[in-house]
């Protein structure tokens, strides 16, 4: 059964490094979310991807946060400088269309920020 | 926006019960009502969605029911095992392919 890539599955980084997270949709999904999840709270999204395109990232916060899919298939999610707040589970979701089409997740990357 | 309410946070049930696990949401013009079961460590897993032209769906042990009038949507799972033990997230969409809202979670024990 196919299934979404993610790694690595747990991050350890001081704050004010960079890390970054990667992700591999399910083969020919078109759309690709990063969502980032709190502990004890529901997935809240970050970035949607269109193909290559980035179709939403209003809750992206840009200072410090940025995500690409160059090619159109995987796609990487970088922050830079990681806070203490940052840490969280960062998932990626992939669906064959946008619309009206289930979501399916990745494992998760579990960032700790100390 | 929309904005999804989930309740209860936590529910223990003997194994054999019935669980019932509600969600409100606020935008009349969400269509479509997924429901993901996530593991310990693991990404959430889809485990049954139903949109806003159907009242009722069902498979096996699980079923949802959807409440437009009222804007809430229910799942049900019938002769709980100690493997349905795990954090169940509802969620509601928009048409158009927006971003999904997820509720805050109900983490689910069976007791053997």
């Amino acid at each position: 059964e196919a299934e979404v890539a993610q790694s690595p599955r747990y991050k350890i980084t001081e704050k004010s490094q960079a890390v970054a997270f990667w992700c591999d949709p399910i083969s020919g999904h078109a759309t690709l979310y990063w969502y980032r999840q709190i502990l004890g709270q529901g997935p809240e999204l970050l970035v949607q991807f269109q193909d290559e395109s980035v179709v939403d990232d209003s809750q992206l916060p840009k200072d410090r946060f940025s995500a690409e899919r160059l090619k159109g298939v995987d796609s990487t999610l970088k922050i830079q400088p990681a806070e203490l707040g940052d840490s969280a589970m960062y998932l990626c979701a992939s669906s064959f269309l946008a619309v009206g089409d289930e979501q399916y997740f990745g494992p998760g990357t579990r960032l700790t920020v100390t | 926006g929309e904005n999804v309410e989930q309740h209860p946070s936590t529910l223990s049930v003997q194994e054999g019960d019935s669980a019932v696990i509600k969600c409100t949401y606020s935008d009349s013009a969400s269509n479509y009502f997924p429901w993901y079961k996530q593991e310990l460590g693991k990404g959430p897993q889809l485990i049954i969605d139903i949109r806003s032209n159907v009242g009722e769906k069902k498979d096996q042990r699980i079923a949802v029911t959807l409440n437009k009038t009222a804007k809430h949507f229910s799942l049900h799972i019938t002769e709980t095992q100690p493997e349905d033990s795990a954090v169940y997230f509802c969620a509601a969409r928009l048409p158009g392919g927006s971003a999904m809202r997820f509720g805050a979670g109900t983490r689910l024990t069976v007791k053997p």
